[in-house]
C-alpha cells in the first residue's frame, strides 16, 4: 500500500501570514498517463471534507487562489498564502494512483 | 446543486449487520464512480469502498474486504453500503463521496458498533 506521510502534525499561523504543509509518498504518484495522482482536502471543524486541489496542482472549483500545490513524484507541498480564519481545520493529502486509495494522517492548522 | 445525503446509521452490536444509503442529486449519477470514506472518532480519513459507474466493478481495502459490499441503483441515484460482521473498529462517521476526485461529500452518518 502507498503510505502518505504529512508534516507537521499541526501548525499555528498568524492571520495574514503563509503556511506550508508537506506530504511525502512511499511511491511515485506519477501515473502512466502523465498525471500526478495527489489530492488535498480541508476538513473544517464539524464539517465534511472538501476538495482543495486535484492532480497535484489544479485548484478545485470555488477554492480561493490563496491555495496552491506543487511537488515532484513523491514530495508535495500545499501552500496557503495570507491565511484567513476560514482556513482553520485539518488538511489531508490523498492519492488515487492504485487501490487501495489512502490518505495522509492529517495536519491541523490553527491560528495564533 | 450537487447533494449527497447519507442515512441508515446507528448503534449496532458486534457481529451484526447494517446497511447505509446515500441519495444523490444535482448530477448525472450514472456517469460517476462513487465511494464510501469513513472517519473514526478523532481520527483521520479511511477509504472504504469504490464502485464503477455500472456497478460491475467494486474495490475494497483489506480492512473491510469480505465483510462490506458497495452497490448502487442508477435508476434511483442511490448508493449503498452493506456492512456485515461489524466490529468495534468499524465505529466511525461514514461519508459517501463522488469519485475519483472526492469533489462532493455527504454530511456523513454515524455508525457505532458496541454491545
Amino acid at each position: 500500500d502507498i503510505v502518505l506521510t504529512q508534516a507537521p502534525l499541526s501548525v499555528s499561523v498568524t492571520p495574514g501570514e503563509s503556511a506550508s504543509i508537506s506530504c511525502r509518498s512511499s511511491k511515485s504518484l506519477l501515473s502512466s498517463k502523465g498525471i500526478t495522482s495527489l489530492y488535498w482536502y480541508l476538513q473544517r471543524p464539524g464539517k465534511s471534507p472538501q476538495l482543495l486541489i486535484y492532480q497535484m496542482s489544479n485548484l478545485a472549483s470555488g477554492v480561493p487562489d490563496r491555495f496552491s500545490s506543487s511537488g515532484s513524484e513523491t514530495d508535495f507541498t500545499l501552500k496557503i498564502s495570507k491565511v484567513e480564519t476560514e482556513d482553520v481545520g485539518v488538511y489531508y493529502c490523498g492519492h488515487r494512483l492504485e487501490y487501495p486509495w489512502t490518505f495522509g494522517g492529517g495536519t491541523k492548522l490553527e491560528l495564533k | 446543486e450537487v447533494q449527497l445525503v447519507e442515512s441508515g446509521g446507528g448503534l449496532v452490536q458486534p457481529g451484526r449487520s447494517l446497511k447505509l444509503s446515500c441519495a444523490a442529486s444535482g448530477f448525472t449519477f450514472s456517469n460517476y464512480y462513487m465511494a464510501w470514506v469513513r472517519q473514526a472518532p478523532k481520527k483521520g480519513l479511511e477509504w472504504v469502498a469504490t464502485i464503477s459507474t455500472s456497478g460491475s466493478r467494486t474495490y475494497y481495502p483489506d480492512s473491510v474486504k469480505g465483510r462490506f459490499t458497495i452497490s448502487r441503483d442508477n435508476a434511483k441515484s442511490s448508493l449503498y453500503l452493506q456492512m456485515n460482521s461489524l466490529k468495534s473498529e468499524d465505529t466511525a462517521t461514514y461519508y459517501c463521496a463522488r469519485a475519483p476526485l472526492f469533489d462532493y461529500w455527504g454530511q456523513g452518518v454515524m455508525v457505532t458498533v458496541s454491545s
